[in-house]
């Protein structure tokens, strides 16, 4: 009841297309939902959040669209570009602070 | 930009010795957390401090795992004796309040167990 299912575990898309990384979650006690972008060999930096009580949020090319029936959240990425190159993580939590992540999305950009 | 530190960035250890990392949190952040996340998987909690004392250490492997923060500010994660196993990234996490503030992560420690 807490994981967090993520994929695809790997993507390939063009410069300039859009990429959709997909997670799942069980616990309904998460309240907080993070996207994490990791460059080899550095810390995970957060890339944007949402929180259950709205269905999309945007900042800059990055979306996240959350289904809180279905228990789903996803982030987009438009138009793409090769330093968006990386792996993404999804991860889920709630007020006690713990973060649960997924398994990780391992992103590649072709030019 | 303030910046959680971490060290040492690699280390290279037999089994059965005994390695300590140090974590150095964002100044004024609260809240602490250990990860250890295995290649090709996402970072699992280890242990969660809220200024000196442990909130959660449920998945912390106790008869080898050791963690403290003395002073509600750096931090060290021992393991006693290494196994293996224990080969992973070490990352160090630090955020204002233990509730869905930002967590800031450091660049980790990677650590090989031969």
């Amino acid at each position: 009841q807490q994981q967090v299912k993520q994929s695809p575990q790997s993507l390939i898309v063009q410069k300039g297309g859009i990429s959709i990384i997909n997670c799942a979650y069980e616990n309904t006690a998460f309240d907080y939902f993070p996207w994490y972008q990791q460059f080899p060999g550095k810390g995970p930096a957060l890339l944007i959040a949402i929180r259950p009580d709205v269905s999309e949020k945007k900042e800059g090319r990055f979306t996240i669209s959350f289904n809180k029936s279905a228990k789903q959240f996803s982030l987009h990425i438009m138009d793409s570009q090769p330093g968006d190159s990386a792996t993404y993580f999804c991860a889920a939590g709630n007020q006690g602070g713990k973060l649960i992540f997924g398994q990780g999305t391992e992103l590649s950009v072709k030019p | 930009e303030a910046e959680v530190a971490q060290s040492p960035r690699y280390k290279i250890t037999e089994k059965s010795q005994a390695v300590a990392f140090w974590c150095d949190p964002i100044s004024g952040h609260a809240t602490l957390y250990w990860y250890r996340q295995i290649l090709g998987q996402g970072p699992e909690l280890l242990v969660q401090f809220q200024d000196e004392s442990v909130v959660d250490d449920s998945q912390l492997p106790k008869d080898r795992f050791s963690a403290e923060r003395l002073k509600g500010v750096d931090s060290t994660l021992k393991i006693q004796p290494a196994e293996l196993g224990d080969s992973a990234m070490y990352l160090c996490a630090s955020s204002l309040a233990p509730s869905t503030d930002t967590q800031y992560f450091g660049p980790g420690t990677r650590l090989t167990v031969l």
